[in-house]
């Protein structure tokens, strides 16, 4: 069956970056585009961008470009997403997902940033 | 960017059938493809595509769950609401990029 999982919870300090994964297994990584999604405490979701692991390819929303940097690694079907400069306002859970719609979910990783 | 519109809470009593509605900021149909997808959340969860494209059942969604609608208008409907239902619904848009979510629905039991 199709599964998404992603890395552990990172505390990570004002300034700093934050690498997470994304590791697909139950389907060919290639075929299929892997999205990004945001969610802050207790709030709504946002699509962050979105990544075509055949090509390497992306699609940004404006508000994540310069935030948000996509990568894939074919040889072991996974994903990454790297944010840079982190404040307070990047501290949120942030989902990969199969596809802009979304059939298949990771289980989130849950960024702290806090000095 | 367009913008989804829901209510942020709807009551209901179990057995009794709920309606949540999603307005869009234009349009997000494109000839007959209704490009309007909701999905649920409960708490500590990752969400749950449940209707994709306005009105077809994700795999493995019970059939009390419906969804309507085309052009700026839509509808989930759950009937009739089980214990198991009480969660956040949301609504996305796939027409125009960037795709976009609503601010979401809690369903409560009254």
């Amino acid at each position: 069956q199709v599964k998404l999982l992603q890395s552990g919870a990172a505390l990570v300090k004002p300034g700093a970056s934050v690498k997470m994964s994304c590791k697909a297994s139950g389907y060919t990584f290639t075929d299929y585009w892997v999205s990004w999604v945001k969610q802050s405490h207790g709030k709504s979701l946002e699509w962050i961008g979105e990544i075509y692991p055949n090509s390497g390819a992306t699609n940004f929303n404006e508000k994540f470009k310069g935030k948000a940097t996509l990568t894939v690694d074919k040889s072991t079907s996974t994903a990454y997403m790297e944010l840079s400069r982190l404040t307070s306002e990047d501290s949120a859970i942030y989902y990969c997902t199969r596809g802009t719609v979304a059939h298949y979910w990771g289980q989130g990783v849950m960024v702290t940033v806090s000095s | 960017d367009i913008v989804l519109t829901q209510s942020p809470v709807l009551a209901v009593s179990l057995g009794q059938r709920a309606t949540i509605s999603c307005r869009a900021s234009q349009s997000v149909s494109i000839s007959s493809i209704n490009l309007m997808h909701w999905y649920q959340q409960k708490p500590g969860q990752q969400p749950k595509l449940l209707i994709y494209r306005a009105s077809n059942l994700a795999s493995g969604i019970p059939a009390r769950f419906s969804g309507s609608g085309s052009g700026t208008d839509f509808t989930l409907t759950i009937d009739p609401v089980q214990a198991d239902d009480i969660a956040a619904y949301y609504c996305q848009q796939s027409r125009e990029s960037p795709n976009t979510f609503g601010a979401g629905t809690k369903l409560e039991l009254k």
